[in-house]
Parts: structure tokens; C-alpha cells; sequence
């Protein structure tokens, strides 16, 4: 079975700092990844996806995601933040072939300072 | 792009009741979708997997009789929690698309059993 292991479960950065939130996974067969950004109350947004092809993935809001298959790691960065970004930060694998359910990392929530 | 919508997004019940969820995919057409509990500050635990026309798929330790899946067609799935109790407040989050497209989540309901 596949598994996610996001390695902080808070990040506190300054605005306009840089960030990195880190993403491993663990599967016996080929994944797809996420990350998911979710505000209070509210369910899960997309921020980006990593099916095939370049392993440097650009997504929504400025943030993007390089996948490591050596690694397996898959972390998610932001070369400036902004108070709106303050939120809880969700990665995600899901197998390729079978039953593609999601399967969620704990989850970081990220603050930022002013 | 696709949309689901969930509700009620509050709900407050008295023990022993039953409270229905609604999870709609508003512009695409859904066989499966997913349904998640959330507890405060941690992420989401899967509880099945909702197919069109059969069964739900259950998650290990998810009582079938306790959550009540029905996916009567393309668009529509519903979570009934049967005889809620105190214990089974939670946010409830559906989530239905495929794994290449990414998938769509609903706002969530925050159930309150009082």
C-alpha cells in the first residue's frame, strides 16, 4: 500500500520568504501526486499534480513541486509568501492502475508572519 | 473547470438521529467518489469510496451500518450517518474526478451531534 510522510506538521516563515515543505512517499508501484491546499472550514483546493513527464511542476498561486523518484520525494515551494498563504498544506499519492483513491499526509500548516 | 458541491455545510442534530450529506458533481459525471472525515488539526482519513450503481467500498475499522453510502446516479452521492452520536461530529468532505484530471473537493459539512 502506498503511504505519504509529510516531515513537518508546522512551518512558520516571514512574508516574503522563501519556503519548502517537504513531501515523502512510499509506494510498490507507480504514483500520481498532489498537493492540496485547504483554509478553515473548507474543503481541499488544488494546487498542483504530478502525473509523468517533467519532474518540475508548476501549479496555482505562485507555488511549485519538483517529484524525485531516487528520493521519493515530492516538496513544495514558494520563492516568496504572502500572508494569504497561510493555511494547512496537504500532500497526497494515488496509484496509477486499481483503485485510485487518495491517500493524505498529515498535513502542514503553514504560517506566515508579517 | 469541475465542481462539487456538498451539503449542508453545518449541521447540528440531536443524538440517536440521522443526518443525510449530499455530494454533487455539478458538471461532470462521477462513478466514483470518495468520502473523508476530518478531525480538528489532522488530516483525512478516507472512509470509502462510493461507486454508481453498486456497493460502497468500505475502509478497514468504518462501520457500513453506522455510514450509510448511496451513489444513485452519475452526479449525486449521499453519506447518511444513522443514529449520530456525540462521538461522530466531525467535518465530512466528498471528493469525486479522476486521479489524471485531479481530483474536486466539496466545502465539507461540520456535522454537531448534541
Amino acid at each position: 500500500a502506498q503511504s505519504v510522510t509529510q516531515l513537518d506538521s508546522q512551518v512558520p516563515v516571514f512574508e516574503e520568504a522563501p519556503v519548502e515543505l517537504r513531501c515523502n512517499y512510499s509506494s510498490s508501484v507507480s504514483v500520481y501526486l498532489f498537493w492540496y491546499v485547504q483554509y478553515p472550514n473548507q474543503g481541499l483546493q488544488l494546487l498542483l499534480k504530478y502525473l509523468s513527464g517533467s519532474t518540475l511542476v508548476k501549479g496555482i498561486n505562485g507555488f511549485e513541486a519538483e517529484f524525485n523518484k531516487s528520493q521519493t520525494s515530492f516538496h513544495l515551494r514558494k520563492p516568496s509568501v504572502h500572508i494569504s498563504d497561510t493555511a494547512e498544506y496537504f500532500c497526497a499519492v494515488s496509484i496509477i492502475q486499481g483503485a485510485q483513491k487518495l491517500v493524505f499526509g498529515q498535513g502542514t500548516r503553514l504560517t506566515i508572519n508579517p | 473547470g469541475a465542481v462539487v458541491s456538498q451539503h449542508p455545510s453545518r449541521v447540528i442534530c440531536k443524538s440517536g438521529t440521522s443526518v443525510k450529506i449530499e455530494c454533487r458533481s455539478l458538471d461532470f459525471q462521477a462513478t466514483t467518489m470518495f468520502w473523508y472525515r476530518q478531525f480538528p488539526k489532522q488530516s483525512l482519513m478516507l472512509m470509502a469510496t462510493s461507486n454508481e450503481g453498486s456497493k460502497a467500498t468500505y475502509e478497514q475499522g468504518v462501520e457500513k451500518d453506522k455510514f450509510l453510502i448511496n451513489h444513485a446516479s452519475l452526479t449525486l452521492s449521499t453519506l447518511t450517518v444513522t443514529s449520530a452520536h456525540p462521538e461522530d461530529s466531525s467535518f465530512y468532505i466528498c471528493s469525486a474526478g479522476r486521479p489524471d484530471y485531479g481530483y474536486t473537493f466539496g466545502s465539507g459539512t461540520r456535522l454537531t451531534v448534541v
